[in-house]
Order: C-alpha cells, then structure tokens, then sequence
C-alpha cells in the first residue's frame, strides 16, 4: 500500500530563518516524490521533483529536498524563509507504472516578519 | 508554459441540480484527472482518464461522472449536485507513463457551494 503523511499541519518562521517541511512516505514500489506549493485560491505549483536520480533536488524559488530511502523521508527545506512563502506545501508521491498520485494532508506554512 | 484552465472560479449551485465542471489544458498531455480538496484531507481523486473516452475511478467517484470526448478537454458531472459536495474542485495534467515526465500541472480550481 502507498501513502504520505506530512508529520506537521502547521510550521510557523520568522523571516530569514530556516524552512523543515516534514513527509514520510510508503510504497511498495519505487516512487516519484514531489512537492507542490499552493498560494490562497489558486492551484497547485510544482516546487521540486525527485525521480530516482541525484537524491538532493533542488526546486523553485531556494527550496530542496534530500530523498532517503532508508529513512522513507523527503522532507523541504529552504535556509531562509521569505514573506512571500507563506502558502500551504503538499507531499506527493507517485508509484511507478502506476497511474495515481497520493498527496499528504498539507503544511501550512505561516512565516512571521 | 503549461496551461490548466477550468470554466468557473466560483460557482454555486441548488440541491439536485446537475453541475458541469470544464477543464481544458494546451499541452497534449494523455492523462487528465480531477480532484477535489476538503480542508484538512489534501486531495483526493474522483476520476481519471488516459485517453479519450478512457476513464478509471479514483477514491471518491460516488455521485460523480466524467466525459472526455476530446484530448484536451475533461469534464466533470455532479449528476444531482448535493450539499455535501461543496468543496474546491481541481483538474490536473500529464503526459502518459512512457514519455518519462510524470508532474502533474493544475488548474485554478473551481469552488463550488452547492445550497
């Protein structure tokens, strides 16, 4: 069975401090793992990708993520939070050769001035 | 750039009535998909479609159709739209399995209230 759990539904930053978005994930297969950004009333962004290449992706706008097969973890970050990131993050993972998505409940990321 | 478009941001809708979300997307893409987003829950799958008038339900396809009858169009039925179907409806794109590019592109989302 697949799922992703995305351990925090709210982080709260200061600005200029460091980002953790936390997603722990489980599939029988290999998986494809994404991160998706959405800004209030609007659709979702893709931020980064990983697809069984370099462990360390790098996204949009700082943010990366280390994919550790022995810990099932992708977790974000970013070394320095701007005002402009506060938006709700979204774990995904795809199972290969198959056609579906599974999406984490969300973060919500809240960064303080 | 990839474009996702859906018909209406915001739509309400009365009890019974039958509602038509449109999605439409300019990238050739095979695989079209429709979800919808309930605080607290993320994003769950109602349907999907590989190919033109191919379909495969997802999670939550009850009180839900589809049609595609064109690459680039996928819509979205509420046959007998009911109150707990008000939510955030959001369409998605990609390319098929074998081009090896497997990201999703989204649409704007279509809020539906229906009372």
């Amino acid at each position: 069975a697949q799922s992703v759990t995305q351990l925090d539904s709210h982080v709260s930053v200061s600005e200029g401090t460091p980002v953790l978005l936390r997603c722990n994930y489980s599939s029988s297969y290999s998986p494809s793992l994404f991160w998706y950004v959405q800004h209030p009333n609007k659709g979702l962004q893709l931020l980064l990708k990983y697809t069984s290449a370099a462990t360390l992706v790098k996204g949009i706008n700082g943010f990366e993520a280390e994919f550790k097969k022995s810990e099932t973890s992708f977790h974000l970050t970013k070394p320095s939070a701007h005002m402009s990131d506060a938006a709700e993050y979204f774990c995904v993972v795809r199972v290969y050769n198959f056609n579906k998505f599974y999406f984490g409940s969300g973060t919500k990321l809240n960064v303080k001035p | 750039d990839v474009k996702v478009t859906q018909s209406s941001r915001y739509l309400v809708k009365r009890t019974g009535e039958k509602v038509f979300l449109e999605c439409v997307q300019d990238m050739d893409h095979e695989n079209m998909f429709w979800y919808r987003q309930d605080p607290g829950l993320g994003l769950r799958l109602i349907y999907f479609s590989y190919d033109v008038k191919m379909k495969e339900k997802g999670d939550i396809p009850e009180g839900y159709s589809v049609s595609r009858e064109k690459k680039e169009r996928f819509s979205l039925i509420l046959e007998s739209a009911s109150t707990n179907q008000t939510s955030m409806y959001l369409c998605a794109s990609s390319f098929a399995e074998d081009r090896g590019l497997y990201e999703q592109y989204f649409g704007p989302g279509t809020r539906l209230t229906v009372t």
